[in-house]
């Protein structure tokens, strides 16, 4: 079966556009988390959703990011007018049961420059 | 905050030799620990998952130990072979509060195993 895709693998965008990463966990995976890697550091974890509720959003960085899940599947992290400390890569991963307590399984992720 | 801390940060080791890796944990109340393994370009693996109440879990050449009271694990690679080059990454669940799903990770330790 499929595993955890992420799209684009890559994006180069200018300071101050707007950019659109998504996520397609795999099939019936309720838990969804989004997660930032920073060149040399582990992931930092950025938001989770359980279905479309987005039960925890802690870890976004700045009101320029926002995530949305809203048929409890696809996931998109929005990131409006980038700044150049946004590039990262940024990870997406799925769990089967509520909560997440269980194995999650990571996506490619998207490698984001902002020039 | 739980913050973890991975020792070494990098390693080079010929073909053969059997090594250790570290990771320390502040909070103690975990509900369980992940080790990872990252390849350049592509999402992370999982490896070995320990629960609280376990004290060490083995997969083929690999072996994890979790001493949960003093804050440490432990991966051990047996007879390391040059395709076990990788980022290995360390990562806890907490037990309690609103952020139970998320992972909270070291920086990892990059492995280097040459012929």
């Amino acid at each position: 079966g499929a595993g955890v895709s992420q799209s684009p693998r890559y994006k180069v965008a200018k300071r101050g556009q707007d950019v659109a990463l998504r996520c397609d966990p795999i099939s019936g995976h309720v838990s969804l988390f989004w997660y930032q890697q920073a060149l040399g550091q582990g992931p930092e974890f950025l938001t989770y959703f359980q279905n479309e509720a987005q039960l925890d959003k802690s870890g976004l960085p700045s009101d320029r990011f926002f995530a949305e899940r809203p048929e409890g599947s696809v996931s998109t992290l929005k990131i409006q007018r980038t700044q150049q400390e946004d590039s990262a890569v940024y990870l997406c991963a799925s769990s089967l049961p509520s909560g997440g307590l269980d194995t999650q399984y990571f996506g490619p992720g998207t490698r984001l420059t902002v020039l | 905050k739980q913050e973890v801390t991975q020792i070494p940060a990098a390693l080079s080791v010929p073909e053969g030799e059997n090594l250790v890796l570290n990771c320390s944990f502040t909070d103690s109340a975990i509900y369980n620990l992940q080790w990872f393994r990252q390849d350049p370009g592509k999402g992370l693996t999982s490896l070995l998952l320990i629960q609280s109440s376990q004290r060490e879990q083995t997969s083929g050449r690999l072996n994890a130990s979790l001493d949960k009271s003093s804050g440490r694990s432990t991966l051990y690679i047996a007879a390391s072979q040059p395709g076990d080059s990788a980022t290995y990454l360390c990562a806890v669940r907490r037990n309690r509060g609103s952020t139970l799903g998320r992972l909270y990770f070291g920086r990892g330790t990059q492995l280097t195993v040459w012929p």
